[in-house]
């Protein structure tokens, strides 16, 4: 089962920021946040991880509580081709192991 | 575009066929990984290599799944008897695990199997 629960849907406007929660709760100490997401029809795309400082990359940032309990995903200003479902998963720094997806959040774009 | 390529992007098959997938990795990425994804849900692991050997195979790869990849390259993956519920995207993903511990894993674009 997946480690971690996020809202089934969010709209947001475009040029807005569009604000991602994810409960990860029983998230353990050598765990990482990552975050994916999949475009309709296509395979997941790889957005941001981090461990427990907040992160910043050219598409998103990622920012977690203190206690790692939970993060938000960030974009700051959203596109039409953001539209998708976004995905955040707990995994163990190794890279080895597999990817455990839960269902995601469907985020829609409007204009 | 990862890097990462599936044949074919679509297959269409009669219940009790056989059908075939392959996946060709980043070149460079020792790790390949096969998922499979029914509509409205997330990836699901079936299985995982490292170069040719196969590591792991989840409860879900029944015995008439199998996943081969011979020489460390590229993968397929082959269902025999196929049933209406194998109908789903089959996704396959690549990772370097030399290079760096965190690294992602890389996704291809998907084969999506219709069983009739």
């Amino acid at each position: 089962d997946a480690k971690t629960t996020q809202p089934t849907s969010m709209d947001c406007a475009e040029g807005r920021a569009a604000n991602l929660p994810c409960n990860h709760s029983t998230i353990s100490g050598n765990e990482y946040v990552y975050w994916y997401r999949q475009i309709h029809s296509q395979g997941p795309q790889y957005i941001i991880h981090g461990l427990k400082n907040n992160e910043t990359n050219e598409m998103a940032s990622l920012i977690i509580t203190e206690d790692r309990k939970s993060s938000t995903l960030i974009l700051p200003h959203a596109t039409l081709r953001d539209t998708a479902v976004y995905y955040c998963i707990v995994r163990v720094a190794s890279g080895a192991d597999k990817l455990i997806f839960g269902t995601g959040t469907r985020l829609q774009v409007f204009p | 575009d990862t890097g990462v390529s599936q044949d074919p992007r679509h297959k269409i098959t009669k219940r009790g066929q056989n059908v075939t997938f392959r996946c060709d990795p980043i070149s460079e990425h020792n790790r390949l990984y096969w998922y499979r994804q029914t509509l409205g849900q997330g990836p699901e692991f079936l299985t995982y290599f490292q170069n040719e050997a196969q590591l792991e195979k989840s409860r879900l790869l029944s015995d008439r799944f199998s996943a081969e990849r011979p020489k460390g390259s590229f993968s397929t993956l082959e269902i025999q008897r196929t049933e209406q519920g194998d109908s789903a995207m089959y996704l396959c993903a690549s990772h370097n695990s030399v290079t760096g511990s965190t690294d992602t894993q890389y996704f291809g674009p998907g084969t999506r199997l219709t069983v009739l």
